[in-house]
C-alpha cells in the first residue's frame, strides 16, 4: 500500500477565504488525485496532478477555484479558494501503487465553511 | 444511474450474518476496486479485481466480477461490528491508470 498523510485533518474556516492542503507520500509516485466527499454524498474526483504539467480538471473544477500544485514526486497541495458553505466537504488525496493500479487514498481534510 | 452504482443504498444486519452489496457499472473496465470508509474518515482499500477474473477472496471478504452483467458484488462473511462503515465500489474513468468514478455507496450497519 502507501503511506499517505494530509495536512489539515480539519479546518473551519470563514466564508471568502481560502485554504490550502497539503497531501505527502511516502515514497514517489508519478500520478496523484484530489477528490471531494460532499456531506453524506460519495466521491467524486476534482483533478488529476501530475508532477512537471500543470494539473488536469474534471468537468464541473476549475483551476481558479481549486488550484493545485505538484511540485516534487511525493507531494501535492489543493487549495480551495473563495470559499462558500458549498466547499464544505471531506478532501481526499490519492495515489496509484502497484502494477495492477490499485489507488490508496490519504485520511481526508475535513472543512467546514461558515 | 452512473459507473460504479451499488445497492442496496443502506443495509442492516445482525452480527455473525453475512452482507451482500452489488456494484454495476457502464462502460469497459481493466478493473474494479472496493472500498470501505468509517464514519467520514479516509478510505481503506479492500481488494482490486482485474476484469480477466471472476473471483477473489481476502480474508472474510469474496468479491465477484460479471463483466457480461458489468457488475460486481461484496460478501462479507461473518459480519462483526466493526464491519459497520461505508461501502463504495470505484471503476477508473479512462482505459488505464486513471482517477476513479465512485458509485453511490452502501451504508452497512451490523447490529450486535
Amino acid at each position: 500500500s502507501a503511506v499517505i498523510s494530509q495536512k489539515p485533518s480539519r479546518d473551519i474556516c470563514q466564508r471568502g477565504t481560502s485554504l490550502t492542503i497539503q497531501c505527502q507520500v511516502d515514497s514517489q509516485v508519478t500520478m496523484m488525485f484530489w477528490y471531494r466527499q460532499q456531506p453524506g454524498q460519495s466521491l467524486t474526483l476534482i483533478a488529476t496532478a501530475n508532477q512537471g504539467s500543470e494539473a488536469t480538471y474534471e468537468s464541473g473544477f476549475v483551476i481558479d477555484k481549486f488550484p493545485i500544485s505538484r511540485p516534487n514526486l511525493t507531494f501535492s497541495t489543493l487549495t480551495v479558494s473563495n470559499m462558500s458553505p458549498e466547499d464544505s466537504s471531506i478532501y481526499l488525496c490519492s495515489v496509484i501503487r502497484t502494477a495492477y493500479n490499485e489507488q490508496f487514498f490519504g485520511p481526508g481534510t475535513r472543512l467546514t465553511v461558515l | 444511474s452512473q459507473q460504479g452504482e451499488e445497492d442496496p443504498q443502506a443495509l442492516s444486519i445482525q452480527e455473525g450474518e453475512n452482507a451482500t452489496m452489488n456494484c454495476s457499472y457502464k462502460t469497459s473496465i481493466n478493473n474494479l476496486q472496493w472500498y470501505r470508509q468509517n464514519s467520514g474518515r479516509g478510505l481503506v482499500h479492500l481488494i482490486l479485481i482485474r476484469s480477466n477474473e471472476r473471483e477473489k477472496h481476502s480474508g472474510r471478504l469474496r468479491v465477484t466480477l460479471d463483466t457480461s452483467k458489468k457488475s460486481s458484488s461484496l460478501l462479507i462473511t461473518a459480519s462483526r461490528a466493526a464491519d459497520t462503515a461505508s461501502y463504495f465500489c470505484a471503476t477508473e474513468k479512462g482505459g488505464g491508470a486513471d482517477g476513479l468514478t465512485f458509485g453511490k455507496g452502501t451504508h452497512l450497519i451490523i447490529q450486535p
